[in-house]
């Protein structure tokens, strides 16, 4: 079976600070990978997905940037980190294929990234 | 433009009572809907989607929900409330006919079931 795995839990960084987030996919290959982030405990805002090694899409001009150098592996950075980053950061993955129009994504447990 | 909408921000449910949790949608072409459930401080989760087919769909956790294509809605129903179905539960769109087919997701709604 598929899981997905995302680190850390929970994240205190001073503004100015760097970031990186790390979620990886098992069980599944070529995955379409996401990073949405969530704030105020509510709307879910698509940050960045891929489609595969290398390929990027950013839907939100932002202080974030997004890499996946593995098929299953999907990098969310920051080089200097501002108050307003703040919240819950999400990744998912769905299959991609003749299956992208009807495939769920699949959620991690998330990261709370707190920036003082 | 596309949109999905949640119209209620919260909704009350005594333990044992029916529960619906709104949801409705507009998009240029034919929709494949999806209702996620999450729980404080964890990822979202699937809980059933409609894709073709008969309208009532079944999903996890005894969840069921209804597409109306006429009344563009896909509202979540469940005909026994449990406390632990108390969670934020969000409705998501995607537009087949689109070839950005990026999820288009509502607002949420806080269902709290009451003991």
């Amino acid at each position: 079976s598929q899981t997905i795995h995302q680190w850390p839990a929970t994240l205190v960084q001073p503004v100015g600070s760097p970031l990186s987030l790390e979620c990886t996919v098992e069980g599944t290959s070529n995955p379409n990978l996401y990073w949405y982030r969530q704030a105020a405990g509510r709307g879910l805002q698509l940050l960045f997905y891929s489609v595969g090694i290398g390929q990027i899409s950013s839907e939100v001009p932002q202080n974030l940037s997004a890499s996946r150098p593995q098929d299953r592996q999907f990098i969310l950075s920051s080089k200097k980190l501002l108050l307003s980053d703040s919240g819950f950061y999400l990744c998912a993955w769905s299959q991609t294929g003749l299956l992208d129009y009807n495939s769920p994504l699949h959620f991690g447990n998330g990261t709370r990234l707190t920036v003082t | 433009a596309q949109s999905v909408a949640q119209p209620e921000d919260q909704v009350n449910v005594a333990e044992g009572n029916p529960l619906t949790v709104k949801c409705t949608y507009s998009v240029s072409g034919n929709p494949y809907l999806f209702w996620y459930v999450q729980y404080p401080n964890r990822g979202l989760q699937f809980l059933l989607k409609y894709i073709t087919g008969d309208n009532l769909v079944k999903g996890s956790y005894g969840f069921e929900a209804e597409f109306n294509k006429s009344q563009t809605s896909f509202h979540l129903k469940k005909p026994s409330a449990l406390v632990s179905d108390s969670a934020l539960y969000f409705c998501a769109v995607r537009d087949v006919d689109d070839s950005n087919y990026q999820l288009i997701w509502g607002a949420g709604t806080k269902l709290i079931i009451k003991p």
